[in-house]
């Protein structure tokens, strides 16, 4: 079983529309949740991120992170043509000597229709 | 403008031919990595630097070489590639304050032939 689980769609939404993004893991010392936005042939950049549990809203994005069902979300408000992109999701563990960087989600691919 | 650069964006190369992907950033970050994305299987650590001299296997290193012997530079090295080794690939890059900070490279392209 993978540690990150999220569904790789294709999901094709109508413009305007409010888009869900998901993901579950299974460490749960995973303690930074991170949302990056992938364009064909870019690399990743980072939309959002979440430290432990809650929600963060920054403009028409929110994600949000539900340590006890081990469950992270992001919401797309108002989507847009431009927000047609790849979106991953990403965790960490922080602790001192950590050996482990980012561990990713497959992405999932979303396509949003004029 | 803060970034990191890889090169070659796009490599094609015939199995056994030894090659270096090179990664900078001008950042002055601490940590730097490279990951392999591959349909399906999304973005995979395979080496990772906490800062010069200090480097460590990822998720899957075989068949990979890296060094840091400056801060800014950190070059992946395939000794003899394998078709398998077809993908693409990114270098990232953070500060050790921003554990979620990472700044990626646009990406390399290689085909294995």
């Amino acid at each position: 079983q993978k540690e990150v689980e999220q569904d790789p769609g294709p999901l094709s939404v109508p413009e305007g529309a409010i888009v869900s993004l998901n993901c579950t893991y299974s460490n749960s010392a995973f303690q930074y949740f991170m949302w990056y936005r992938q364009y064909s042939r870019k690399g990743p950049e980072l939309l959002m991120y979440t430290y432990s549990s809650g929600n963060k809203e920054d403009g028409r994005f929110t994600a949000q992170v539900d340590k006890s069902s081990k469950y992270i979300s992001l919401f797309i408000r108002d989507s847009q043509p431009s927000d047609s992109a790849t979106y991953l999701c990403a965790m960490n563990v922080i602790s001192s000597g950590s050996a482990r960087q980012l561990t990713f989600g497959s992405g999932t691919q979303l396509t949003v229709l004029p | 403008e803060a970034q990191v650069t890889q090169n070659p964006r796009y490599l094609i190369t015939v199995t056994g031919k030894k090659l270096t992907v090179t990664c900078s950033q001008n950042m002055n970050h601490e940590y730097m990595s490279w990951y392999r994305q591959d349909p399906g299987l999304g973005l995979r650590q395979i080496y990772y630097s906490m800062n010069v001299e200090v480097t460590d296997k990822g998720d899957v290193p075989e068949g990979y070489k890296v060094s840091r012997k400056e801060k800014r530079n950190f070059p992946l090295i395939l000794e003899s590639p394998s078709p398998n080794q077809t993908s693409l690939y990114f270098c990232a890059s953070r500060g050790t304050g921003r554990a979620y900070g990472y700044t990626f490279g646009s990406g390399t392209r290689l085909t294995v032939v």
